[in-house]
C-alpha cells in the first residue's frame, strides 16, 4: 500500500517566522501536488511538480520534489495570518491514474 | 461561478436512509472523483470516472454507488447510510493528465 506520510501533523507559529513541512514515501510517484484546505472549503491546488530536484516558487512558498520523486517539500517564508489552514500533499502512481493523499499538516499563523 | 458545484452543502439523515449527493462541473474535464475527508486520514478515494462510460472503484466503495449521467455530472449514492458514513464528502474534477485536480466545497453529510 502506498502511504505518503506528513510532518509535522500541527504547525503553530509566529507571523514573520519561517516554516517547513514535509511529505515522505517509500514509493516513486510520477507527480506530487500541494493543497491548502480552509475551513468549509475543498481544497484548492497550489502546485505540481513533475520532475526530480524540481523547485517551484509561489511567491513566499517554495516547493521542492525529491531527486527520486519519493518526498517533497513546502517552505513558508516570512509566514502570514493568511497562510492558516491544511496543507495537503498528494502523489499520482507511476501509471497516472491514482491520487493518494497524506493526511495534511495543519498550520496556525498567529498575528 | 464556481467550476465544480456540489449539492447539498449540508445534509442530516437517518440511519438506513438512501441519500444522493450531486456534483457537476463547467471545467470540461473528463475525469471525475468522489472522496470523503475525516478527521486525521486525509482524503479517501470513493469511485472515480474517467469519462461518461468509465466507472473504478476506488480505496472504500462498500456501501457506496455512483452513477455519471453526463461529462459534467457525477453523483454518489448511500444505499442505506449508516453513521460512520458521517463525514464531509467531496466531488473533485481532472483533465486528461491527471496533474491536480479541483475540488467542489464539499457535503458535511451527518447520518444519526
Amino acid at each position: 500500500t502506498q502511504l505518503l506520510e506528513q510532518s509535522p501533523q500541527f504547525l503553530s507559529i509566529q507571523e514573520g517566522e519561517n516554516l517547513t513541512v514535509y511529505c515522505n514515501s517509500s514509493s516513486v510517484f510520477s507527480s506530487l501536488q500541494w493543497y491548502r484546505q480552509e475551513p468549509g472549503e475543498g481544497p484548492v491546488l497550489l502546485v505540481t511538480v513533475v520532475t526530480g530536484g524540481e523547485v517551484k516558487k509561489l511567491k513566499r512558498l517554495t516547493f521542492q520534489f525529491g531527486d527520486a520523486r519519493k518526498d517533497s517539500s513546502l517552505h513558508i517564508t516570512a509566514a502570514q495570518p493568511g497562510d492558516t489552514g491544511l496543507y495537503l500533499c498528494a502523489a499520482d502512481n507511476t501509471g497516472g491514474f491514482k491520487t493518494i493523499f497524506g493526511a495534511g499538516t495543519r498550520l496556525f499563523v498567529k498575528a | 461561478d464556481a467550476d465544480v458545484t456540489q449539492t447539498p452543502r449540508n445534509r442530516i439523515t437517518k440511519t438506513g436512509k438512501r441519500i444522493m449527493l450531486e456534483c457537476s462541473q463547467t471545467k470540461g474535464h473528463d475525469r471525475m472523483y468522489w472522496y470523503r475527508q475525516d478527521p486525521g486520514l486525509g482524503l479517501r478515494l470513493i469511485y472515480y470516472s474517467f469519462d461518461v462510460k468509465d466507472i473504478n472503484k476506488g480505496e472504500i466503495s462498500d456501501g457506496y454507488s455512483v452513477s455519471r449521467q453526463a461529462q459534467a455530472k457525477f453523483s454518489l449514492s448511500l444505499e442505506s447510510a449508516i453513521p460512520n458514513q458521517t463525514a464531509l464528502y467531496f466531488c473533485a474534477t481532472s483533465d486528461l493528465l491527471g496533474q491536480g485536480q479541483f475540488f467542489g466545497p464539499g457535503t458535511r453529510l451527518t447520518v444519526l
